[in-house]
C-alpha cells in the first residue's frame, strides 16, 4: 500500500500567496523527488533531493529532504494562477530504482 | 513530457477484451516503467524494465504483462481486460539503474465496461 501521506490532500491559493506542502513516511527514504501533474498531461519532475537536510531551488520553489529522511517538503512562493494542478512527492528506498508515490496535494485557485 | 510517446491517448474496452498499450522514447533512456494512476492513490508502479530484454514486476502486477524487445520501446498488454483495470497509465524512464529522475508520458486513459 501506499507508504507517503502527503499533506494537505488539497489547498486553495490566492495569487500572491507562499504555500506549502509536506510529505512524510514511517520509512527512511533515499530519494525524494517533487513532481507537478496538469490536467491531462502526466507528471513532470520539479526538483530532486539526494541528501538528508539538503534545500534546493528551482525558480520559486524550494524543497528540502528532512534530516530524519522520512519527509520532505515542497514551498511555493508568490502563487500564481499556472500553479494551479496536482503535486507529487516521490521516495526511493534504495530497492532498485523504483519509486514510491504520495497521494497528491491538489493545488486550486481561490473563487 | 517530450521525448516519451504513448499510443493510444484513450480506449475503451470490453470486459475480457485484449489490447495492449505502446510507449516509445527518443531519449536514449535505459529504464522504462509503467504505472497506473488511480484518483487518490498516486502512482503505482506495475512493471519496469531495467534494460533491454529484462523485466521485473512492480507494486501491481496482477493482470498485465509486459515486453522490452528493443531500448526503445515498452509494451504493456492486458490479456482479459477487467473493469478493475479502468485508469490512467503512464510510461516512464530514467537514465539508468542508478537515476531515480523519472521522466513521464502523456498517459493513456482506458475504461473497461
Amino acid at each position: 500500500g501506499q507508504q507517503l501521506n502527503q499533506s494537505p490532500q488539497s489547498m486553495f491559493i490566492q495569487e500572491g500567496e507562499d504555500v506549502s506542502m509536506n510529505c512524510t513516511s514511517s520509512s527512511i527514504f533515499n530519494t525524494w523527488l517533487w513532481y507537478k501533474q496538469d490536467p491531462g498531461e502526466g507528471p513532470v519532475l520539479l526538483i530532486a533531493l539526494y541528501k538528508a537536510g539538503e534545500l534546493t531551488s528551482n525558480g520559486r520553489l524550494t524543497a528540502q529532504f528532512g534530516i530524519t529522511r522520512k519527509d520532505s517538503f515542497l514551498n511555493i512562493s508568490a502563487s500564481i494562477p499556472s500553479d494551479v494542478g496536482i503535486y507529487f512527492c516521490a521516495g526511493d528506498k534504495a530497492a532498485g530504482n523504483k519509486l514510491t508515490f504520495g497521494g497528491g496535494t491538489r493545488v486550486l485557485v481561490k473563487p | 513530457n517530450a521525448g516519451v510517446t504513448q499510443t493510444p491517448k484513450f480506449q475503451v474496452l470490453k470486459t475480457g477484451q485484449s489490447m495492449t498499450l505502446q510507449c516509445a522514447q527518443d531519449m536514449n533512456h535505459n529504464s522504462m516503467y509503467w504505472y497506473r494512476q488511480d484518483p487518490g492513490m498516486g502512482l503505482r508502479l506495475i512493471y519496469y524494465s531495467a534494460s533491454e530484454g529484462t523485466t521485473d514486476k512492480g507494486e501491481v502486477p496482477n493482470g498485465y504483462n509486459v515486453s522490452r524487445l528493443n531500448k526503445r520501446e515498452f509494451s504493456l498488454r492486458l490479456e482479459s481486460a477487467a473493469p478493475s483495470q479502468t485508469s490512467v497509465y503512464f510510461c516512464a524512464l530514467s537514465l539508468a539503474t542508478t537515476s531515480y529522475e523519472q521522466y513521464f508520458g502523456p498517459g493513456t486513459r482506458l475504461t473497461v465496461t
